[in-house]
């Protein structure tokens, strides 16, 4: 069963509009939910992350998602695109504490029309 | 610091060719992974190794092998490619002490078998 889902592999807008990202997970347990950055021919880079603390994370280069309990949901939003944010997204999730290994979604590639 | 550093960046096998992919991180985390990643299925555990001198299957360990040479080593070994292991390979370490999970990245190696 799928544990992560991303909605969307391709996504497109244009410069300063809004970048919303969507992650929904199926968890029986208190979810830690991640958002990595992989941009061409690099690894990942951790966006920001979700530990219970807040529901509201904010991340780096202006990044942050909502966590939705009722809607196991973790949406990446940013209010205005640069071009520089084209890259592929990847939601994960860690669904054994025990073994600390991260599930991720399939991806959302990103592109921004100038 | 380095980070996670993995050798080599490229590689080209033929059928049947055995290689080692090596990875060492510098941050003195007890936590390594294996993952590969295949165009839209995200990334996928290979094998994990929670502390030194442990190592466990992930999600897709046939036709792998890993060891954990020290704490800042992690080498996955494929013994007889095939086609199928054809992707992009990555190492991550993570912390264990402050539960919070996430995962450090290394640039990857991109593995080609003909």
């Amino acid at each position: 069963a799928q544990s992560v889902t991303q909605l969307g592999s391709h996504v497109s807008v244009s410069e300063g509009a809004l970048v919303l990202l969507r992650c929904n997970y199926s968890s029986s347990v208190p979810p830690y939910l991640f958002w990595y950055v992989q941009y061409p021919n690099q690894g990942l880079q951790l966006l920001l992350k979700y530990t219970s603390a807040a529901t509201l994370v904010k991340g780096i280069n202006g990044f942050e998602a909502e966590f939705k309990k009722s809607e196991t949901s973790f949406h990446l939003t940013k209010p205005s695109a640069h071009m520089s944010d084209a890259a592929e997204y990847f939601c994960a999730v860690v669904l054994d504490t025990g073994r600390r290994a991260l599930t991720f979604g399939s991806g959302t590639r990103l592109q921004v029309q100038p | 610091n380095a980070g996670v550093t993995q050798t080599p960046k490229f590689q080209v096998l033929k059928t049947g060719q055995s290689m080692t992919l090596q990875c060492a991180q510098d941050m003195n985390h007890n936590s390594m992974y294996w993952y590969r990643q295949d165009p839209g299925m995200g990334l996928r555990l290979i094998y994990y190794s929670a502390s030194e001198g442990t190592t466990d299957k992930g999600e897709v360990p046939n036709g792998y092998n890993v060891s954990r040479l020290n704490k800042r080593e992690f080498s996955l070994r494929l013994e007889s490619a095939a086609p199928s292991q054809t992707s992009v390979y990555f190492c991550a370490s993570s912390e264990v002490w402050n539960r919070a999970y996430e995962q450090y990245f290394g640039p990857g190696t991109r593995l080609t078998v003909t």
